[in-house]
């Protein structure tokens, strides 16, 4: 298994660019999640899904969209790239549910706007 | 309103000596917490949990230790070696209900020879 995957691994953009975020799990997991991680600031969600077709908001998802369209992968969007989006972006699966302690994590994007 | 208060935000020790990281939480309905290692360049990793009902779990040098009264946890590396040397994230998770997982804000741990 390749576990979580996501490309690019580094993006440069410039303000008002829009972009995807690639995410996939191949271990046939309903529930993902994307997370944004700041220096200080810890782990914040953006959004998530527990399955293939359902999406929500987590506490910071303003700018970004998602869509689950399969099991296996998750896209993040970004409309319309702000500097205050430059960030490391991961990506998360779990088997047993968005509140499991195991979560799965790809190794991340790493996004700055210019 | 952060659920889960994590100290120190970074963290200096000498090889072999114990660190400890300390992390609170409110909300009683939690029912498992983890610690997530994360290496520079890399995404976070589960490294050992503990449920409430036991007030001490170890898998190596890591121990966390639990104290359900004052609603806090830590977690302790034995003998700390330069390879620990990474970003430390406590979390607590509720598992009804689909609540997401709530993370502290992470401590940087240096481990110098």
């Amino acid at each position: 298994n390749a576990g979580v995957t996501q490309t690019p691994k580094f993006q440069v953009l410039k303000t008002g660019q829009s972009m995807t975020l690639q995410c996939a799990q191949d271990m046939n997991h309903e529930y993902m999640s994307w997370y944004r991680q700041d220096p200080g600031m810890g782990l914040r969600l953006i959004h998530y899904s527990v399955g293939a077709g359902i999406t929500d908001q987590g506490e910071v998802p303003n700018g970004y969209n998602v869509s689950r369209s399969t099991t296996e992968d998750f896209p993040l969007r970004l409309l319309s790239a702000a500097p205050s989006q430059t960030s490391v972006y991961f990506c998360a699966s779990s088997i047993s549910g968005l509140g499991s302690y195991e979560q799965y994590f790809g190794p991340g994007t790493r996004l700055t706007v210019t | 309103q952060q659920q889960v208060k994590q100290s120190p935000q970074s963290l200096i020790v000498q090889k072999g000596g114990i660190s400890i990281i300390n992390c609170a939480y409110e909300n009683t309905a939690f029912d498992y917490f983890p610690w997530y290692q994360q290496f520079p360049g890399k995404g976070p990793a589960l490294l050992i949990a503990i449920r409430p009902d036991v007030s001490e779990k170890k898998e190596g040098r890591f121990t966390i230790s639990f104290n359900k009264s004052a609603k806090q946890f830590s977690l302790h590396i034995m003998d700390s070696q330069p390879g620990d040397s990474a970003t430390y994230f406590c979390a607590a998770s509720m598992k009804r209900g689909n609540t997401p997982l709530v993370f502290g804000k992470g401590t940087r741990l240096s481990v110098i020879a």
